[in-house]
């Protein structure tokens, strides 16, 4: 389909190590956010960015996290030196229009389950 | 104080019964409010938008008192299908970036 893609589905890591996570948005959507969800928790707000430009990474935990989206299209999620309490799933959702819209609906992907033993 | 709170319950209904709940939010700069429904293991999903007016959609009717700072959901003739957890969402202006803020959710369970 032509929704929002994530991968990988499901990861596991040692503590310790880096992860990568891939979201494919929304073919021509503007807005690009990133959430983590706890066991029994709301998604948390992580980073947004407009385009390639990261306009709001406030939400991001500590500097082991890091996210990119160079080509204002495809987004990479990294987070260095795992930790235990890192696991979570990840969501990515997109927009087609910039945020400061009022109203706008997010779609979301499938997430990325993510497990550091 | 989170900027979201829900009762995450579960709220067991009888099929075909009404099940009403609500959230509450801190930020009363707050400008638009939506219903997420999230099935267990899946990615939420856009349920309906709320607005000041009330609206309703089928059998889902969501108001917003701003005064008061709370959003209802209310579901009429709950049927099976509707088993999920129903997320809160607000947001408001962040440096002139749309910040959304997700409640815990509310978990319905409607058994036969």
């Amino acid at each position: 389909g032509a929704g929002v893609s994530q991968s990988p589905r499901y990861k596991v890591a040692k503590r310790g190590q880096d992860v990568a996570l891939r979201c494919d948005p929304i073919s021509g959507h503007v807005s690009l956010f990133w959430y983590q969800q706890a066991l029994g928790q709301g998604p948390e707000f992580l980073t947004y960015f407009q385009n390639e430009a990261q306009l709001d990474k406030s939400g991001l935990p500590s500097d082991r996290f890091f996210a990119e989206r160079p080509e204002g299209s495809v987004s990479t999620l990294k987070i260095q030196r795992t930790q235990q309490e890192d696991s979570a799933v990840y969501l990515c959702a997109s927009s087609p229009i910039r945020s400061g819209e009022r109203n706008q609906p997010q779609h979301f992907g499938d997430g990325t389950r993510l497990s550091i033993l | 104080r989170k900027e979201v709170e829900q009762d995450p319950g579960p709220f067991n209904v009888p099929e075909g019964a009404t099940v009403a709940f609500n959230c509450t939010y801190s930020n009363s700069a707050s400008q638009s409010f939506f219903w997420y429904r999230q099935d267990c293991r899946k990615e939420p999903k856009l349920l309906m938008s709320v607005y000041s007016s009330g609206n309703e959609d089928g059998r889902f009717t969501a108001q917003l008192n701003r005064a008061s700072q709370y959003i209802s959901l209310l579901i009429r003739d709950s049927k099976l299908s509707d088993s999920a957890t129903y997320l809160c969402v607000v947001t408001w202006d962040h440096y002139g970036n749309n910040r959304l803020a997700f409640g815990k959710g509310n978990q319905v369970v409607v058994i036969p």
